[in-house]
């Protein structure tokens, strides 16, 4: 058990540039997940998968972000034209059922200037 | 929905002090309850969790929490905090039975443990 990984840790981007983040989850869970959190606040629910199937999405999920799990493995978030208020730390975490809890990664520290 | 409140956002203490960090819900469910700590430029590590029977759960690193469902409270305490205990803490629920285990988080309380 190697944990959650993402990467990268930390990008920073200009305005309007495409950013991808990609997480590998432990490997015997099926259920992988995506937050956010920016400065001061806790972190918020952006999307879920189960296996490959993206079964959630919240509406915080604007049609400039777009979230893959390929093959049910690892996972990508993308976001397109980035703007400022895009900036925060992109958290991806992982659990093998529906009770207990995740393991959270380290996170993505995204930056846009 | 459900909502989390940690009202307060900063908790200075000494060290060996005991601490208590405060968190309420909301919901017309039942819920489950967790605690999270977060060091700085870290992910999220789970302290503990209650998802039913005893009220009183104990989690790693000395840390335990109650479960009060009159007063919708899930506070989270440690009798003699550490330096190292320094980090920011979340308060978090879950409902069970929904097909996925989505967390609402509250805003979290900062523990700043001096010598």
């Amino acid at each position: 058990d190697t944990g959650v990984s993402q990467d990268p840790r930390h990008k920073i981007t200009k305005r309007g540039q495409n950013v991808t983040f990609r997480c590998d989850p432990i490997s015997e869970h099926n259920r992988l997940y995506w937050y956010r959190q920016t400065l001061g606040q806790g972190p918020e629910f952006l999307t879920y998968f189960q296996n490959e199937a993206q079964l959630e999405k919240s509406r915080l999920l604007s049609d400039r972000f777009s979230a893959e799990r390929p093959k049910g493995s690892f996972s990508t978030l993308e976001i397109q034209r980035t703007e400022q208020g895009d900036s925060a730390m992109y958290l991806c975490a992982s659990s093998p059922g529906l009770v207990g809890g995740y393991t959270f990664g380290s996170g993505t520290r995204l930056t846009v200037v | 929905a459900q909502s989390v409140t940690q009202l307060d956002s900063q908790v200075p203490v000494f060290e060996e002090a005991p601490v208590e960090l405060r968190c309420n819900y909301s919901s017309s469910v039942s819920v489950y309850l967790f605690w999270y700590v977060q060091y700085p430029n870290q992910g999220l590590q789970l302290l503990l969790k209650y998802l039913s029977g005893s009220t009183l759960v104990k989690g790693i690193n000395g840390f335990e929490a109650e479960f009060n469902k009159s007063q919708t409270s899930f506070h989270l305490r440690k009798p003699s905090v550490h330096i190292s205990d320094t980090a920011e803490y979340f308060c978090a629920v879950s409902v069970p039975n929904t097909g996925f285990q989505k967390l609402v988080f509250g805003t979290g309380t900062r523990l700043l443990v001096s010598p």
